[in-house]
């Protein structure tokens, strides 16, 4: 089946500093990306649609200058958290649309949990 | 905009019990997931429900969707203690140029011995 993977899947930074987080479709071509925030006890939120080739698609109140979203070819998608604050301290998780099932199938990466000290 | 809205969110069930989990949504989709969350980790996928009526079962696990009522439920039977998790009903649907996955706040559920 199809596998998303992410990398790291723990990062502690000090306030202030760039993080970036990778998202790699490992056995098929993913044209289409997300990038998914989740804080304790809470649900999965879509941050942002990153499109091959293009620029990324964001939610409403997630800022673009502050998560930076690179989709430079079908298999790999970054996200750089600059700046980073502990307030971004969460778990992020990637996904990615399987074209080769019709789109209908969104495998997930591992997640990666980023603690701002 | 789409909104997700499960029920139970929290459960809490005696082992051998049945309960059923119940997902409504408010736009037109055909397209429902369920996934499992266990802590700390990421999502395990359950079940792709794609159409109107489609029932989907695996071990003591059914899933159905219901277009019209805009309803589809997880339904546990005779828990065990495995089945312990977070588990996310999320509606897929076309919000812009793109299908993108809303979720549900997620119902924890806890199968007591």
């Amino acid at each position: 089946g199809a596998v998303v993977s992410q990398h790291p899947s723990r990062v502690i930074c000090k306030s202030g500093t760039s993080v970036k987080i990778e998202c790699r479709s490992l056995d098929f071509q993913a044209t289409t990306m997300f990038w998914y925030r989740q804080f304790p006890k809470q649900s999965l939120m879509l941050m942002a649609t990153s499109n091959e080739g293009s620029k990324a698609t964001y939610e409403q109140g997630v800022e673009k200058d502050k998560f930076l979203i690179n989709h430079a070819s079908l298999t790999l998608s970054t996200l750089t958290v600059t700046s980073a604050h502990p307030e971004d301290s969460s778990f992020y998780i990637c996904s990615a649309r399987d074209l080769r099932s019709g789109a209908n199938v969104l495998t997930f990466g591992a997640g990666s949990r980023l603690t701002v000290l | 905009e789409l909104k997700v809205e499960q029920n139970p969110l929290f459960l809490s069930m005696q082992e051998g019990k049945n309960y059923t989990i119940y997902c409504n949504y408010s736009t037109t989709s055909d397209r429902l997931y369920w996934y499992r969350q266990d802590p700390g980790k990421s999502l395990e996928s359950l079940f792709v429900l794609l159409s109107n009526g489609a029932v989907k079962q695996e071990g003591r696990l059914m899933a159905s969707l219901d277009t019209k009522a805009r309803l589809s439920t997880l339904h546990i039977t005779a828990a065990v203690h495995d089945l312990s998790a977070t588990y996310f009903c999320a509606v897929d649907w076309r919000g812009g140029s793109n299908y993108k996955l809303t979720f549900g706040k997620g119902t924890l559920l806890t199968v007591n011995p």
